[in-house]
């Protein structure tokens, strides 16, 4: 079946890079996505990837994908404090609705 | 646009009692979801609808019914509320179910006595 694993920690320092790591495994999947959770709020978009590509930028994000290793990753350069938060990479299963299959999410936590 | 509303925000049950989360989007979207957010296991989809009067079933859906009369509104009905149902639930809505982005309400934080 569908899996979608992440570690469950991070943590940086202010102005350092973080990269976030996501591994999956339906080769059908069409497009591949990061959401943000802050504290008690929902999940908010941050990328996604379609499966045919494998770098996307866009502004601080970049977005690696590794099909062979069906290796995704996310890169926030510059990391402010701001950006701690549960980041959770997401795919989306081919014939299945639209069903997107959820990591378990990676804490985020950025030092000053 | 409000975009994806949910209410209520925090709900307290006890063992046997039934409630429905409410889920509401205004922005003409076709596809809504509904998961569950529990610690260490990301979120979890429950039921799903592609459009009004069509739902079915995802991940984890024992103990769950929905339905969904108009375009706008996808309530999630607990019939007899378990401890094993506290969680963080989510609803969710695209324009269409496979390469549209789901957009996330706020979440209702569900506990169960």
């Amino acid at each position: 079946g569908e899996d979608v694993e992440q570690s469950l920690f991070l943590s940086v320092r202010e102005g350092d890079s973080s990269v976030i790591n996501c591994t999956y495994t339906d080769s059908s999947s069409t497009y591949l996505y990061w959401y943000k959770q802050e504290p008690g709020a929902g999940l908010q978009l941050l990328t996604y990837i379609f499966s045919n590509m494998d770098m996307k930028q866009d502004q601080r994000l970049t977005v690696l994908l590794n099909k062979k290793d069906k290796h995704l990753s996310l890169r926030i350069a510059d990391t402010q404090t701001g950006d701690s938060a549960i980041y959770f990479c997401a795919e989306s299963v081919l014939n299945q609705g639209g069903k997107l299959i959820f990591g378990q999410g990676t804490e985020l936590s950025v030092k000053p | 646009n409000a975009g994806v509303t949910q209410t209520p925000k925090f709900q307290v049950l006890k063992t046997g009692q039934s409630m429905t989360l409410q889920c509401a989007q205004d922005m003409n979207h076709e596809y809504m979801s509904w998961y569950r957010q529990d610690p260490g296991m990301g979120l979890r989809l429950i039921h799903y609808s592609v459009g009004a009067g069509i739902t079915d079933q995802g991940e984890v859906p024992n103990g769950y019914n929905v339905s969904r009369s108009t375009t706008e509104d996808f309530p999630l009905r607990l019939l007899s509320a378990a401890p094993s149902q506290t969680s963080v639930y989510f609803c969710a809505s695209s324009y269409d179910s496979y390469t549209d982005t789901q957009y996330f309400g706020p979440g209702t934080r569900l506990t169960v006595l």
